[in-house]
């Protein structure tokens, strides 16, 4: 049973609007939060994480964004570029234990 | 050489033949993964080697045969696959063997294609 889900595989956004892609997972555990992107024929690159402590973190244009209640997990990504074009992947883990990675959300930025 | 690079980027084999994919990590990092990512499922992850021990196995079949010579090369070993063993496969290393090691730096991946 998957963890860690995506349930949205793609999403269109205009250059220089919000990207919000969306992570949800069931692991009450789980206590640390990372995104990855993927351009194609690279492997996955760390982006941004978070605690459980936390509810946001920041970077640059990156927003990351964490609701333990409803074990949901946000990345903003403002504006949007068209270098932002890629599949971001969520991942999840918990303390001594492995990662658990989501199936991935395709962005496309629209010039 | 820097971050992780994987060899080879793409292999074609048959079900009876025998390869090897092979990764090396240039960041002085003290753990190694291997990832298998077929298309439309996640990332699963297949071996964790931490400090050159083998520490996770994740119910992979024995004709997956991973080795960890030091903290910096990882292989794994591959014999009479199946054609669903097509996917990629993808080389990680991060400072600890688990979240508390950080994020993981991921190879280019390897693109296996079972004959």
């Amino acid at each position: 049973d998957q963890q860690v889900k995506q349930n949205s595989p793609s999403l269109s956004v205009q250059e220089g609007r919000i990207s919000i892609l969306n992570c949800d997972y069931t692991n009450s555990m789980f206590d640390y939060f990372l995104w990855y992107k993927k351009y194609p024929a690279e492997g996955p690159t760390f982006l941004i994480s978070i605690s459980s402590i936390k509810d946001k973190n920041e970077d640059g244009r990156f927003t990351v964004f964490l609701n333990k209640s409803a074990k949901h997990l946000s990345l903003h990504i403002v504006p949007s570029q068209p270098g932002d074009s890629a599949v971001y992947f969520c991942a999840a883990a918990h303390t001594g234990n492995q990662f658990y990675f989501g199936t991935g959300t395709s962005l496309t930025v629209i010039p | 050489e820097t971050g992780v690079t994987q060899t080879p980027r793409h292999l074609v084999m048959g079900m009876t033949n025998k390869k090897s994919l092979k990764c090396e990590q240039h960041l002085g990092h003290n753990a190694m993964y291997w990832y298998k990512q077929s298309a439309k499922k996640p990332l699963e992850l297949m071996f964790v080697y931490n400090f050159k021990e083998q520490t996770e196995n994740n119910s992979v079949p024995s004709r997956f045969s991973p080795e960890c010579p030091n903290s910096s090369h990882l292989f794994l070993h591959l014999h009479t696959l199946q054609p669903e063993d097509s996917a990629l496969y993808l080389c990680a290393s991060s400072q600890g063997a688990d979240r508390r090691g950080g994020e993981q730096y991921f190879g280019p991946g390897t693109r296996l294609t079972v004959t």
